[in-house]
């Protein structure tokens, strides 16, 4: 196990609402980076928090949003729910070191939200 | 063309084998690779990374990069049914903005009792 929790385990939501799925950090990491898994494929990248900032983005659109917290837990947001949007939410946190510059090559996930959107 | 290409599967040996899981990359930029695996219903675990090109060892799992050609690699020794699973490479640069890993589709392995 790595630490990093997530919640809720499922959610089952309808085409344009809106749903909020949360991450709890690995102890002594700093860095909360979110990806999408859709069945059969490899996580996307959607984003990336830092020191409660975004730090890098995927190519999501901006009803993907998110959060970080002064604990480093964080949120994601997604606003006007499309059936593409069913997937595993990954949660993944991670130690960013600034010598030469930010890094944090080791991510540690989550066991991830399962979203259905109907 | 992907960034990290990776053959799906599923790739099916009986228990005892050596198996080989590769990966292709297409971007040169500074980087280190990743191996994680992913049981079914649960999220990825690291298990390797290297930067340079060569073999890492651990245990019974080698990653092994060979830059020159973008090719990456884990061999897995003496497969145990256990090691079912889907195995995921990945990449990461540094950019500006941080680091964000790049990943194959993930290729599904069964391991034959």
């Amino acid at each position: 196990e790595t630490g990093v929790t997530q919640s809720p385990t499922h959610l089952i939501k309808t085409r344009g609402q809106q749903v909020t799925l949360r991450c709890s950090s690995q102890s002594g990491h700093n860095t909360v980076s979110w990806y999408q898994q859709a069945l059969g494929q490899g996580p996307q990248f959607i984003f990336q928090y830092y020191r409660e900032e975004e730090n890098g983005r995927g190519n999501f659109p901006p009803r993907f949003s998110g959060l970080q917290f002064p604990n480093y837990s964080s949120e994601l947001n997604v606003n006007a729910l499309e059936l593409d949007d069913s997937a595993l939410y990954l949660c993944a946190s991670s130690l960013a070191r600034l010598a030469g510059g930010l890094s944090s090559y080791e991510q540690y996930f989550g066991p991830g939200t399962r979203l259905t959107v109907t | 063309q992907k960034e990290v290409e990776q053959d799906p599967g599923p790739l099916s040996v009986p228990e005892g084998a050596i198996v080989s899981l590769n990966c292709t990359y297409s971007n040169s930029a500074f980087q280190y690779f990743m191996w994680y695996r992913q049981y079914s219903r649960k999220g990825p675990e690291l298990l390797m990374y290297t930067y340079s090109s060569g073999n890492k060892e651990d245990g019974r799992f080698t990653a092994q990069v060979d830059k020159s050609s973008k090719y990456i690699s884990l061999f897995i020794r003496d497969s145990q049914p256990s090691d079912s699973a889907t195995y995921l490479c990945a990449r990461t640069s540094r950019e500006t903005s941080g680091s964000r890993l790049t990943f194959g589709e993930g290729t599904q392995l069964t391991v034959n009792p």
